[in-house]
């Protein structure tokens, strides 16, 4: 089955720096890459994703990179604030079993004011 | 927007009692998952379902069972709860026309004495 493996598991900037987060995953037949930001004490949510067939996609101050060749995709998060602070985590599934995805084990970011 | 809700944000239990979590999700999704989450180990998926009735194990089913008799509603049964089953319990929903976007619930902190 699929491993997705995610680096690092904790991340410290200052505020205003930039944060990267970088996955590889093992299943060729990958093709959704969805990044999901979970702050203290909340449920996970969605916060951008790439599909196989797009290198990068930007959403304000965070983007998503893929390098399928070398199968891994990184998050950028550019200008960080203190509210970016959050455990992020990465995700790859493939088109079938419904949805299923394997989850990275997860970045810690913290930014310092 | 999306709502999944969990039946009880804290539950404390003991050894061998029968445990069950529900999940309830209001957009009419087709898909519905259970992981757990423990610190270094990110999301691991238990069991899933793509329809009413149906259910397929995730990656660590051992020790779980689950429930689907109504589209909205879905739950995770503990047959006899063991202390190694002290977890995060988070619950997600997706369509079937984007199997691929979860939404989360708020999870259920369960603690097994």
């Amino acid at each position: 089955g699929e491993n997705v493996e995610q680096h690092p598991s904790t991340l410290s900037v200052q505020e205003g720096d930039s944060a990267v987060i970088k996955c590889t995953y093992s299943d060729s037949a990958s093709n959704y890459f969805p990044w999901y930001k979970q702050e203290l004490g909340k449920r996970p949510q969605l916060i951008i994703d790439i599909r196989s067939n797009v290198g990068e996609k930007k959403d304000q101050r965070i983007a998503v990179t893929l390098n399928k060749t070398a199968k891994h995709f990184s998050l950028h998060i550019t200008e960080t604030q203190p509210e970016d602070s959050a455990v992020y985590f990465c995700a790859a599934s493939t088109r079938t079993n419904a949805g299923k995805s394997t989850f990275g084990d997860g970045t810690t970011l913290t930014v310092k004011p | 927007d999306v709502k999944v809700t969990q039946s009880s944000r804290y539950l404390v239990k003991r050894t061998g009692e029968k445990v069950f979590l529900e999940c309830v999700q209001d957009m009419d999704h087709e898909n519905m998952f259970w992981y757990r989450q423990d610190p270094g180990l990110g999301l691991r998926l238990i069991y899933f379902s793509y329809d009413v009735k149906m259910k397929e194990k995730g990656d660590i089913p051992e020790g779980y069972s689950v429930s689907r008799e109504k589209k909205e509603r879905f739950s995770l049964i503990l047959e006899s709860a063991s202390t190694n089953q002290t977890s995060m319990y988070l619950c997600a929903s997706s369509s079937a026309s984007r199997p691929r976007e979860q939404y989360f619930g708020p999870g259920t902190r369960l603690t097994v004495t």
